[in-house]
C-alpha cells in the first residue's frame, strides 16, 4: 500500500506563498494515479484543490486556479503544491492524496496557518 | 461543477442501530463514480466505498454502497462503537472533484 507525507512550513504570512511537498513510498509516482492535494479548514469540510499525473498533465479547482500549481518531482519520488497570496481563508489542514477509482490513500495531513 | 448535498447533517444512533446516509447531486454522476470517506477526530479521512457500491480493501462488510444517477446511500448495517464519526460523499466523474458536506454520525 502506498503511504503519503506532507511535509512544509507550518505557518505562512498573509500575501506569501505555500509550498507543500508529499513524499510517496511503497510505490512509485509514475504509476497509472493522478496524485493530488485536499484541504480542510478548521472544524469544516473536505475541499479539493487540484492533481497532477506523472505525464505533468494537471486539472485544478477553478476556484483556486490562478494561485495554483502542483509539480512532481520523479527523481524523489514526490510531489508538490504551491499555492500564492495566501489570506487567512487559506488556514487548513492539507493533505496530499492519491486518486485512481476516486481518492484511494490519504497523507496523514499538515495545518498550515497564515497568520502575521 | 457538481454540487453534493449529504442528508442529515446528524444523525443519532446507538451502537447495533442501522445508519443510512444521503447523497444528492446537482446533477449526474458520471459512471457511477461516487465515493464515502470516513473521517474521525483529528484523523485522516479513509475510502470506504468507490464506484458507488464497491468495498475499498480492508473494509468490513456491514458498509454497502448503493445508487447511481443523482442519488446514492451509505448504509452501515449495524453500527460498531468505532463506527461513530463523519462521512463525505465525493464525485470523482467530472472536473472539479467535488465532496459533500458531510455527515456526523454521533452516539444517540
Amino acid at each position: 500500500q502506498v503511504q503519503l507525507q506532507e511535509s512544509g512550513p507550518g505557518l505562512v504570512k498573509p500575501s506569501g506563498t505555500l509550498s507543500l511537498t508529499c513524499a510517496v513510498s511503497g510505490g512509485s509516482i509514475s504509476s497509472s494515479n493522478w496524485w493530488g492535494w485536499v484541504r480542510q479548514p478548521p472544524g469544516k469540510g473536505l475541499e479539493w484543490i487540484g492533481e497532477i499525473y506523472h505525464s505533468g498533465s494537471t486539472s485544478y479547482n477553478p476556484s483556486l486556479k490562478s494561485r495554483v500549481t502542483i509539480s512532481v518531482d520523479k527523481s524523489k519520488n514526490q510531489f508538490s503544491l504551491n499555492l500564492s497570496s495566501v489570506t487567512a481563508a487559506d488556514t487548513a489542514v492539507y493533505y496530499c492524496a492519491r486518486s485512481r477509482a476516486g481518492i484511494e490513500d490519504w497523507g496523514q495531513g499538515t495545518l498550515v496557518t497564515v497568520s502575521s | 461543477e457538481i454540487v453534493l448535498t449529504q442528508s442529515p447533517g446528524t444523525l443519532s444512533l446507538s451502537p447495533g442501530e442501522r445508519a443510512t446516509l444521503s447523497c444528492r447531486a446537482s446533477q449526474s454522476v458520471s459512471s457511477s463514480y461516487l465515493a464515502w470517506h470516513q473521517q474521525k477526530p483529528g484523523q485522516a479521512p479513509r475510502l470506504l466505498i468507490y464506484g458507488a457500491s464497491s468495498r475499498a480493501t480492508g473494509i468490513p462488510d456491514r458498509f454497502s454502497g448503493s445508487g447511481s444517477g443523482t442519488d446514492f446511500t451509505l448504509t452501515i448495517s449495524r453500527l460498531e462503537p468505532e463506527d461513530f464519526a463523519v462521512y463525505y460523499c465525493q464525485q470523482y466523474g467530472s472536473s472539479p472533484l467535488t465532496f459533500g458536506g458531510g455527515t456526523k454520525v454521533e452516539i444517540k
